[in-house]
């Protein structure tokens, strides 16, 4: 059975900072998603990530991934107020002809303090 | 461009009442198609899954079903609710199975009293 471990759950930041959120996962994927949700909202898609090595970038979030160690990092470089959310990653273990779904994260609820 | 709609936005249910969530897809043709249940507080636990009409997987045992009555429409029903059955369900496609992400609908938020 997979499982997809994300940490810390909860982090409190102040702006201007920088962190990094840690996924884990126990079985071999190449394949790794996150994204992110606003409070009572649903998901948007931050990143997709395909290959052992891959770096993606979108303004101060970047996400990479390695296969090896079986760990996806999404770092977080000068925190601002608006990147306050829970970030989720997922993985993907779908083989052969079927479309099998995600596996999640508990998610990494994270306050960016002015 | 593709859009996903889901509905109602909100239920209120009393238990053992029944239940009947749908989905469509718009834009894009043969999607698979994923339920997932978030409960308050956590992730996403995916529930059903389609990659065709008729077609079915389930991934947990529960008093849930689904439907695909048409290539674009996902049906989330059930006979009798359960206090359990409470939580925030999300309806998300993909085509391309190699380079996903899912995209997700807003999401139907249940309470069941």
């Amino acid at each position: 059975e997979l499982k997809v471990e994300q940490n810390p759950l909860f982090l409190s930041m102040q702006e201007g900072k920088n962190y990094t959120i840690y996924c884990n996962y126990s079985t071999t994927s190449d394949r790794l998603y996150w994204y992110r949700q606003d409070p009572g909202k649903s998901l948007e898609s931050l990143f997709v990530l395909l290959s052992n090595g891959a770096v993606k970038q979108e303004g101060r979030l970047m996400a990479s991934l390695d296969t090896k160690a079986r760990l996806s990092t999404l770092h977080i470089t000068a925190a601002v107020h608006d990147l306050s959310a829970t970030y989720f990653c997922a993985v993907d273990i779908s083989t052969g002809g079927g479309a099998d779904g995600l596996t999640f994260g508990k998610g990494t609820h994270l306050i960016i303090q002015p | 461009s593709q859009t996903i709609h889901q509905w109602p936005a909100t239920l209120v249910q009393p238990v053992g009442s029944p239940l009947s969530l749908e989905c469509t897809v718009e834009g894009t043709s043969n999607p698979n198609l994923y339920w997932y249940r978030q409960a308050a507080g956590r992730g996403l636990q995916l529930l059903f899954y389609s990659v065709g009409i008729g077609q079915i997987s389930s991934e947990v045992p529960q008093n849930l079903s689904a439907s695909r009555p048409q290539d674009r429409q996902f049906i989330l029903s059930s006979k009798k609710l359960l206090l359990s059955d409470s939580g925030f369900y999300l309806c998300a496609w993909s085509v391309d199975r190699e380079i996903r992400p899912q995209h997700f609908g807003d999401g139907t938020r249940l309470s069941i009293l």
